[in-house]
């Protein structure tokens, strides 16, 4: 099983500021790795594929890079709507899929 | 619009079965793979099961496989989760998933809870 480490596990980040999010793979995945978003009682929404491509509808201030085993999830301006819980997972060992822990973003 | 919405969910005890079902709208349900995530009270995703687009090609997680049994009515544009032998580990919410390698579209969930 491929293990996905995300760091840090709160981070805390003020309104229109930078917030930059890591995940870790046990080994590689090449850039089969996805970021997903989720708010309280709400299901996960996808924001990035492919490690890099944004998802429909996803705003440009969300920005995903890393291969192999290192990857970031990048806020360039938080607003306020952005504060949530962070997983990251690959589908590169398909079908055994693997998330991240989460990364917990809120308001500093 | 895609639209996944989940039923069936509810309190059981253990041992106990329950069937989850996943009715889809507003895409070819047929021509999608699909997949159940389920998520502990306050903890991380865990993948559960994947159904390919015809149903002939089926994967579980090492932690339900002998117990839960993922199929799909393409007629009905539903996806279906029996679950047997329920522990209090599979207390979740469990969503339903379309797969497009990553997991594009996510049902609200279903609640359930496995205690005496």
């Amino acid at each position: 099983e491929i293990v996905m480490t995300q760091s840090p596990a709160t981070l805390s980040v003020s309104p229109g500021e930078r917030a930059t999010l890591s995940c870790r793979a046990s080994q590689s995945v090449s850039s089969n790795l996805a970021w997903y978003q989720q708010k309280p009682g709400q299901a996960p929404r996808l924001l990035i594929y492919g490690a890099s491509t944004r998802a429909t509808g996803i705003p440009a201030r969300f920005s995903g890079s890393g291969s192999g085993t290192e990857f970031t999830l990048t806020i360039s301006s938080l607003q306020s709507e952005d504060f949530a819980v962070y997983y990251c997972q690959q589908y590169n060992n398909w079908p055994r899929i693997t998330f991240g822990q989460g990364t917990r973003l809120e308001i500093k | 619009e895609v639209q996944l919405v989940e039923s069936g969910g509810g309190l059981v005890q253990p041992g106990g079965s329950l069937r989850l079902s996943c009715a889809a709208s507003g895409f070819t349900f047929s021509s999608y793979e699909m997949n159940w995530v389920r998520q502990a009270p306050g903890k991380g995703l865990e993948w559960v099961s994947y159904i390919s687009s015809s149903g002939s090609t089926i994967y579980y997680a090492d932690s339900v496989k002998g117990r839960f049994t993922i199929s799909r009515d393409n007629a009905k544009n539903s996806l279906y989760l029996q679950m047997n032998s329920l522990r209090a580990e599979d207390t979740a919410v469990y969503y339903c998933a379309r797969e497009s390698g990553q997991f594009d579209y996510w049902g609200q969930g279903t609640l359930v809870t496995v205690s005496s």
